[in-house]
């Protein structure tokens, strides 16, 4: 079984509303990520937790707070967006393991108004 | 700068003919690879990862990897219309402790009927 799960699969906010994202795995993977995609480009990486702990924030503006609340779950709060932060957000998982394949959920598309 | 590049085509290729996507990257030091297949709209879903110089096949997909050149591959043979897709290049640097993997920008592939 290689499935990620992700909700909500669409969410529209306003600038100065505050929701999660939220992200589950059952693989029994360490590392989760995060990665936000905007059309016709390749993701880009945000957050890494490893083990439950933050290992790599891709300087990622404090609009956006990651929480590992346990070795199955990653949450994304969101708070005064702006509209160019719109776009699909992605959750991963794989093996802390080097190397290891990393796993994609279905994506939260967000769109900012 | 750690670079992933891949030709954005698009890429057209009859129905039951062979399709090459290709990818080069900048770090020598990477060890993992990986092709993501993304249709519109939806997320990246793995279709194949190699770690060691040489060929991989799984069903019609073959991998290849050649460290030597950085450069790897991704062959479909006898191509579908459900291929048509865009295909991510992927490769894996370990930082801090964890995975984190670049992109390349993609390579869009339409199969024609």
């Amino acid at each position: 079984d290689t499935e990620v799960t992700q909700t909500p699969k669409h969410l529209v906010m306003g600038m100065t509303n505050k929701k999660s994202l939220k992200c589950e795995q059952h693989m029994g993977h360490r590392a989760m990520y995060w990665y936000k995609q905007k059309a016709k480009k390749p993701p880009e990486l945000m957050f890494v937790y490893s083990y439950e702990k933050l290992s790599i924030n891709e300087s990622v503006p404090s609009r956006f707070s990651p929480e590992c609340p346990n070795s199955s779950l990653l949450n994304l709060h969101l708070h005064a967006l702006q509209p160019e932060d719109s776009a699909l957000y992605l959750c991963a998982s794989s093996q802390a393991q080097t190397g290891r394949e990393q796993y994609f959920g279905p994506g939260t598309r967000l769109t900012v108004t | 700068q750690k670079e992933v590049e891949q030709n954005s085509g698009p890429l057209s290729v009859p129905e039951g003919a062979i399709a090459s996507l290709n990818c080069t990257y900048s770090d020598r030091g990477s060890q993992s690879f990986f092709w993501y297949r993304q249709y519109s709209g939806k997320s990246p879903e793995l279709i194949m990862f190699i770690y060691s110089n040489g060929d991989k096949e799984d069903g019609r997909f073959t991998a290849q990897l050649n460290k030597a050149s950085q450069y790897v591959s991704l062959l479909i043979r006898d191509s579908q219309p459900s291929d048509s897709a865009t295909y991510l290049c992927a490769v894996n640097n370990r930082v801090a402790g964890a995975n984190n993997l670049f992109f390349g920008t993609g390579t869009r592939l339409t199969v024609i009927p």
